[in-house]
């Protein structure tokens, strides 16, 4: 089945610093990718729409300046939490949709921040 | 707009038992996709099964089954002699037309003790 890699698993950074989140389709191009959020015993809310060649569309409540996402290639969007703090922790999980007609659902394995 | 409805916080089973989750969905498209994962404690999602709305068959894999009922909008998940390792946070999700986004239940935390 399709894979969807994302790394790191887990971070801890400093409050002002920012971090880079990377979400790999493995063997699979994916012209779209989906970022979401989890905060402890949440539920997983979708945060922004990445979209290969332009640009994110966010959903609702989301500072597109505080999390930029970036689209670079049919196998690779990035998240980048600016300027982080500590009410940024949380467990950010990418998707990638794959199969006929992209109904099916894939997703990396998730990346534990911690912003101290 | 689509919502996703598991009522159960929180089950607490012992080992052996059958337990079922529940999950309830609104949708106005006629046609979606409804979707069930595991979130073990490391976090990942772990993908279970996948059903669009125009097969209501009723699956059994292993020791799961599901129950997709449209006229109750309800596709409710079975575990069957439940295992300690089966312990996890479950999440039941929906997408509308063809896959675009998920949206997800508040997730029903099942705790199968020896």
């Amino acid at each position: 089945g399709a894979v969807v890699s994302q790394h790191p698993s887990w971070v801890i950074c400093k409050s002002g610093t920012s971090v880079k989140i990377e979400c790999r389709s493995l063997d699979f191009q994916a012209t779209t990718m989906f970022w979401y959020r989890q905060f402890p015993k949440q539920s997983l809310m979708l945060m922004a729409t990445s979209n290969e060649g332009s640009k994110a569309t966010y959903e609702q409540g989301v500072e597109k300046d505080k999390f930029l996402i970036n689209h670079a290639s049919l196998t690779l969007s990035t998240l980048t939490v600016t300027s982080a703090h500590p009410e940024d922790s949380s467990f950010y999980i990418c998707s990638a949709p794959s199969g006929s007609m992209n109904t099916e659902a894939f997703f990396g394995q998730g990346t534990r921040l911690t912003v101290v | 707009a689509q919502k996703v409805t598991q009522a159960q916080t929180e089950i607490s089973v012992v080992e052996k038992e059958d337990v079922t989750l529940d999950c309830v969905y609104e949708t106005r498209d006629t046609t979606y996709y409804l979707f069930w994962y595991k979130q073990p404690p490391s976090g990942e999602l772990v993908f279970l099964i996948r059903r669009n709305s125009f097969d209501e068959q009723n699956e059994i894999s292993g020791r799961y089954s599901w129950n997709f009922q449209k006229s109750t909008s309800s596709f409710n998940f079975t575990i069957t002699a439940s295992q300690v390792v089966d312990s996890a946070v479950y999440f039941c999700a929906l997408s509308e037309g063809g896959y675009s986004t998920l949206t997800f239940g508040k997730g029903t935390m099942l705790l199968v003790s020896p």
